[in-house]
């Protein structure tokens, strides 16, 4: 089955604790990408990822970084996690040619206290 | 820098009853247009991708309409359903990079029985 598989779904972590998200694609796309979901604002990418060892920022950039050493992972990590940091995190991959659709991962709901 | 705008923000509608829901985008240049459903705690599911060249898409109950040139598009959705009931998110692809999705914030939609 196609799909793209995040973990942990939940976490809720203190100030400054260093974490990793993982995000995992079985389809061999070449485009994955970070979102982070909040009430108001909607969805906005934080990094993606053209291929292996490419990356680069999207909108909401500061606070996070990213590796995409193999095509099929592609980890969000963060360095040093504050409260503006507590939103719904989603990862999508797609192949990189127009008019493909995007495949999205079930989320992972992080707290930061 | 493109925005994307969905109107209303939330729909509340009987079981039966056929509705429509709008996305408006800023820039034309765009690559696709897509629109994806989002059930509480999970993850994007993509509905229907229309290319730029395209006016319309059907997939089942749903029919998606593209208008480029006014950055205007429509999902309808026909004799609705309470197993409707999620969140719609409509995304732009722009032909600057067309792997990049810019999203609305959604209409919550709510069918009731």
């Amino acid at each position: 089955e196609a799909q793209v598989t995040q973990n942990p779904r939940y976490l809720i972590t203190v100030t400054g604790k260093k974490l990793t998200v993982t995000c995992s694609q079985n389809m061999n796309h070449e485009y994955m990408s970070w979102y982070r979901q909040d009430p108001g604002l909607g969805l906005r990418q934080i990094y993606y990822s053209m291929n292996v060892e490419v990356t680069d920022k999207g909108d909401v950039p500061e606070g996070y970084k990213v590796s995409r050493k193999e095509k099929r992972n592609f980890p969000l990590i963060l360095e040093s996690p504050s409260p503006n940091q507590t939103s719904l995190y989603f990862c999508a991959s797609r192949r990189n040619q127009p008019n493909t659709e995007a495949f999205f991962g079930q989320g992972t709901r992080l707290t930061v206290v | 820098k493109q925005e994307v705008t969905q109107i209303p923000a939330a729909l509340s509608v009987p079981e039966g009853e056929n509705l429509v829901l709008n996305c408006s985008f800023t820039d034309s240049a765009i690559y696709n247009l897509q629109w994806f459903r989002q059930d509480p705690g999970k993850g994007l599911t993509s509905l229907l991708l229309i290319q730029s060249s395209q006016r319309e898409q059907t997939s089942g109950r749903l029919n998606a309409s593209l208008d480029k040139s006014s950055g205007r598009s429509t999902l309808y959705i026909a004799a609705s359903q309470p197993g409707d009931s999620a969140t719609y998110l409509c995304a732009v692809s722009l032909n600057s990079g067309y792997s990049t999705l810019t999203f609305g914030k959604g209409t919550m939609l709510l069918v009731s029985p």
